[in-house]
Order: structure tokens, then sequence, then C-alpha cells
């Protein structure tokens, strides 16, 4: 199985600033058919099912505000949120599809300063 | 808009069988691959399988022995099955759609774009 390790575990970030968030995983999530990274980031809210925000390593899912942007390749990818909002606050999970059985990063928990 | 929904018991025995069902209103289930996904109280996000409207499957290797999911497209509904459960199989349980992407060497799954809100099921006796 590809492990996907997320840091910070926790973040508290001031609104309006800048949150960044890492993912590594244990092999390379690169697809060779169209040279594109198998990573995806999901956004979960307390109570409610997880909402996908970019897949592609660096796609946004349409209607996600373009304040999140996602980048690497290879084993490893980022998660930037610019101009935090307070409704940001949320667990971060990335994903990689590059094979089954697909795996999630722990989690990073993002909070307000 | 596509939703999803999960519906079964919320308490199952040890060594018993979870069964839950997934409904999808606003979307067909003659398409895409339709996936379930756990997470523990207070833990991660674990992949468990996903079928494609045709019935073919992709289980996690982890659960595989366990698991049987199918699915039902004139009732748009897919289920799970997931035998001798014991308290480590507490979780809420979520349904999801996955579109799936192409590539040179066919369609994949992967992608979780439409999830249910989840369905808490407690393993106790």
């Amino acid at each position: 199985d590809i492990v996907m390790t997320q840091s910070p575990d926790s973040l508290a970030v001031s609104l309006g600033e800048r949150a960044t968030i890492n993912c590594r995983s244990s092999q390379s999530v690169l697809y060779s058919s169209n040279n594109k990274n198998s990573l995806a980031w999901y956004q979960q809210k307390p109570g409610q099912p997880p909402k996908l925000l970019i897949y592609w390593a660096s796609t946004r899912d349409p209607g996600v505000p373009d304040r999140f942007s996602g980048s690497g390749s290879g084993t490893d990818f980022t998660l930037t949120i610019n101009n935090l909002q307070a409704e940001d606050v949320a667990v971060y999970y990335c994903q990689q599809y590059y094979s089954t059985p697909f795996t999630f990063g722990q989690g990073t928990k993002l909070e307000i300063k | 808009q596509v939703q999803l929904q999960e519906s079964g018991p919320g308490l199952v025995k040890p060594s018993e069988t979870l069964s839950l069902t997934c409904t999808v209103s606003g979307g067909s289930t003659s398409s895409y691959y339709w996936t379930w996904i756990r997470q523990p109280p207070g833990k991660g996000l674990e992949w468990i399988g996903c079928i494609y409207y045709t019935g073919s499957t992709n289980y996690n290797p982890s659960l595989k022995s366990r698991i049987t999911i199918s699915i039902d497209t004139s009732k748009n509904q897919f289920s799970l099955k997931l035998s001798s459960v014991t308290a480590a199989d507490t979780a809420v349980y979520y349904c999801a759609r996955d579109p799936g992407f192409f590539d040179s060497s066919g369609y994949h799954p992967g992608l979780f774009d439409y999830w249910g809100q989840g369905a808490l099921v407690t393993v106790s006796s």
C-alpha cells in the first residue's frame, strides 16, 4: 500500500494569512500515461463528509475558491490556502489514487490563531 | 445535484454482518464507479472498495475476505456487506460517487466527488 504522510498534524493561522499543508507519498504517484500526479485534497468540516477540493495535484474542483491551490510532483505535495477565512477551519486530507487500495493521509487540522 | 444517502442498522453485534445501502438521487448509478469509505470516530479515512455500474468490484485487501459490494441500477442503489464484525469496525460509513478518469489503458476509479452524510455503525453486544 502507498502510505500518505501529512505535516503538520495541526496548525493555527491568522485570518487573512496563508496556510500550508504538506503531503508525502511513500512512492511516486506520477501517472505515466498522462504525466499527471494522482493526488487529491479533501476538506472535512466537523459533522460533515469530506469535500473534494483538488485533484491531479493542482486542478480545483468546480466551485472551489481560487484561494485554494495545490502543487507538487512525484512524492511531495502542498496544499496552500491564501487569505485564510473563518470558514476554512477544517481537517484537510490528501489521498492518492495511483493504485489500489486508495489511501489517505492522517489529516491536518487547521484552526484560526 | 447528485445526492447520496446511507441507510441501515446503527448497531450491529460482534461476529454479525453489517449491511448498508446507499440510495442515489439526482443522478443514475448506470455510470461511474460507486464507493464505500469509512472513518472510525475521531480518526482518518479508509477506502473500503468500489463497484462499477457493470458490477465489477475492487476491494481493499485488508477487508477483502469480509466485504461484498453490490449494485442495483434499477433501484439506483448500491450496498455494502461486512461480515464477522468486531469493535474495530465501528465507524461512520460513507458512500460516495467516483467519477473515475480515462487514460490510454481505460477507465479507472479513484476520486470521490459526491458523498453521503455518513452513517454511524457501532459494533457492540
